[in-house]
């Protein structure tokens, strides 16, 4: 099992661009969790989904859109990229049966940076 | 809202000294609470949470409602266990929300 993975690994976009990160959950995961991590800083909620739609929602602008597709995959598309869009996006999943009770399986992430 | 302090960006201790990894959370349920890590050039991973009261790798954290706290400790710290240590938590039931401090990175000198 090769675990959440997350394409591509680096990414490089101009300001105003839009861009879409990708994360495959861990094999019997069903629920998808995305993050921003910005230098030096915690992780972020960006939002949650299950069963195709968004579930929980952070502080983030409607800038950030996701979508989850029948086999769990899922997809966050920022538009209107700005610098301070950079950082890391990370990918989680878990079991929505059992909850977050027994812990996120995290993806390596995806570098993001704006120029 | 709920929110995760870890007051300290670094910690460093010397090899078998005692570790603490302080945590405090503001939430107006009753939470779940975990401690992740992630060691160099690796992914964020679990090391423990609250309701299974287990020891992983040594380290033990107590969740202290009355003080909103749950620390993270070892009686004797290992070169292997720096890193940078997350505490998180989330509600329960529901389509949870996981909250995540900014983290300390723990430093353990030889």
């Amino acid at each position: 099992d090769a675990g959440v993975t997350q394409s591509p690994t680096h990414l490089i976009k101009t300001r105003g661009q839009q861009v879409t990160l990708r994360c495959s959950p861990k094999s019997g995961h069903d629920t998808v969790s995305w993050y921003q991590q910005a230098l030096g800083q915690g992780p972020q909620f960006i939002f949650q989904y299950y069963e195709e739609e968004e579930r929980q929602r952070g502080n983030f602008p409607d800038r950030f859109s996701g979508h989850q597709f029948p086999n769990y995959s899922s997809e966050l598309n920022v538009n209107a990229l700005l610098l301070g869009d950079s950082a890391l996006y990370l990918c989680a999943s878990s079991e929505r049966e059992t909850g977050t009770g027994v812990g996120y399986t995290f993806g390596s992430g995806t570098r993001l940076t704006v120029v | 809202a709920q929110r995760v302090t870890q007051p300290e960006k670094l910690l460093s201790v010397f090899k078998g000294a005692p570790v603490e990894l302080k945590c405090n959370y503001s939430y107006s349920g009753s939470p779940e609470l975990f401690w992740y890590v992630q060691y160099s050039r690796q992914r964020l991973q679990l090391l423990l949470r609250h309701i299974s009261r287990e020891s992983i790798k040594g380290f033990t954290a107590d969740l202290n409602k009355g003080e909103t706290s749950f620390h993270l400790k070892k009686p004797f710290a290992q070169e292997e266990d720096s890193a940078m240590y997350y505490c998180a938590l989330s509600s329960w039931g529901g389509y949870q929300k996981v909250t995540f401090g900014t983290g300390t990175k723990l430093q353990v000198i030889p």
